[in-house]
């Protein structure tokens, strides 16, 4: 147990639906990310919230997008995705401010598109 | 510039074999470098870190060699385990981008009774 939970655990959507990811957080950190893990290639940071601020967007596209309520949630809104987004999405937070990159990961929700 | 090489892709050895994973990065800002492992079906966790003021860091069996001229770092594991079979990642930082890890591809490791 990472302290970061996310649901659902599996997803499998069509092209043309609407779904939503949820990340939730009990670790007291202020800074929470969306990584997109794909078989055979590294870790792609696709955004960061610090304090609930948007400080990072890695050049993702707008069928993705991200919403933090507040220091202890994080979703990633889906829509009119792509079969090249079918992958591992993992969230993960850490203090914010902090140099030590030490990120802690949920188990991540797998997506699969139609 | 911002990427992170990792080598092999993947890795079998016998239990008490000391697999070593290999990473080389060209962006000389980097200034923290962590290993993560992931197991099936979770995500990955913080196993070792280093900062390039030290050649070199062990935690328990696990050790990290940093060559700083090289611009390379690797992951040692000693005497190894049937329990250490995961997927290691490599990842360096900086401290103008608090958090903003840039992996590796990953090796997966199998280490055979």
């Amino acid at each position: 147990e990472t302290g970061v939970t996310q649901t659902p655990r599996h997803l499998v959507m069509g092209m043309t639906n609407k779904k939503s990811l949820k990340c939730e957080q009990h670790l007291g950190h202020n800074a929470m990310y969306w990584y997109k893990q794909s078989a055979k290639k590294p870790l792609e940071l696709m955004f960061v919230y610090n304090f609930k601020e948007q400080t990072e967007n890695n050049s993702v596209p707008s069928r993705f997008s991200p919403e933090c309520p507040n220091s202890s949630h994080l979703f990633l809104h889906l829509h009119t995705l792509q079969p090249e987004d079918s992958a591992l999405y993992l969230c993960a937070s850490s203090r914010a401010g902090q140099n030590t990159g030490e990120l802690f990961f949920g188990e991540g929700s797998r997506l699969t598109v139609l | 510039q911002q990427q992170v090489k990792q080598s092999p892709q993947s890795l079998i050895v016998q239990k008490g074999g000391i697999p070593i994973i290999n990473c080389a990065y060209e962006n000389t800002a980097f200034d923290y470098f962590p290993w993560y492992q992931q197991f099936p079906g979770k995500g990955p966790a913080l196993l070792i870190a280093i900062r390039p003021d030290v050649s070199e860091k062990k935690e328990g069996r696990f050790t990290i060699s940093f060559n700083k001229s090289a611009k390379q770092f690797s992951l040692h594991i000693m005497d190894s385990q049937p329990g250490d079979s995961a997927t290691y990642f490599c990842a360096a930082s900086n401290a103008s981008n608090t958090g903003k890890l840039i992996f590796g591809q990953g090796t997966t490791l199998q280490v055979k009774p």
